[in-house]
């Protein structure tokens, strides 16, 4: 069974700080996605990664598909990056196509 | 960035009632609609993945007489919740997936409240 654990599950940190989210899964993946999840419910796919590592703005996201593991990443952290940062997965399985989603991390930035 | 819509966006019904939600890609042709649901405070989990013009692949304990999901077309996917029950109250996203791509784009979602 594919099994996605993220931690911390939640975090609360002050403006400007450099933020690391860590997620770590159990099977062999053909993909890894870093999802945001704003209050209202809706989701914004941030990152899609195979290996290495991709970087959008303030946000980098690190795969090492060896050890299982990603971490995402937020640097000069703001108010508005406010959310629940979901890792989700896909397995290698064949027949395996939807995502495997870990719990989320709920993250708070105080001004 | 493509964009996926969901309607309604919430819906409140009695329970004995069906319920349909829509999932709309607005600027592509999705082959695979993923629906997945997600109750307070938990992770979402796949409910069942369709393809368009075939029948859905329902997960593990997933009644698909219950949820009916329709992809009748490669930019409309329908999910009708059946004789609804108070259990079934959730956040019920949607997601979709170009032919051969990676990414999902995913729907605002709706939720459900069945009284």
């Amino acid at each position: 069974k594919n099994e996605v654990e993220q931690s911390p599950q939640n975090l609360t940190a002050q403006e400007g700080e450099f933020i690391t989210i860590n997620c770590s899964y159990s099977v062999g993946i053909s993909a890894l996605h870093w999802l945001q999840q704003h209050p209202g419910g809706g989701i914004v796919s941030l990152f899609m990664l195979s290996s290495g590592k991709k970087k959008h703005g303030r946000l980098i996201a690190t795969i090492n598909i060896q050890e299982k593991h990603s971490s995402l990443h937020i640097t000069a952290s703001h108010p508005r990056d406010s959310a629940v940062y979901i890792c989700a997965v896909r397995s290698l399985d064949a027949g395996a196509d939807g995502l495997t989603f870990g719990k989320g991390t709920h993250l708070i930035i105080q001004p | 960035g493509a964009v996926v819509s969901q309607h309604p966006s919430r819906v409140i019904c009695k329970s004995g009632t069906s319920v349909k939600i829509e999932c709309r890609s607005l600027d592509f042709q999705a082959t695979t609609m993923f629906w997945y649901r997600q109750f307070p405070k938990q992770s979402l989990m796949l409910m069942a993945t369709s393809n368009e013009g075939s029948k859905a692949t329902y997960e593990q304990g997933v009644e698909k007489d219950k949820f009916l999901i329709n992809h009748a077309s490669l930019t409309l996917s329908t999910l009708t919740v059946t004789s609804a029950h108070p259990e079934d109250s959730s956040f019920y996203i949607c997601s979709a997936r170009r032919g051969g791509a990676e990414t999902q784009y995913f729907g605002p979602g709706t939720r459900l409240l069945v009284l």
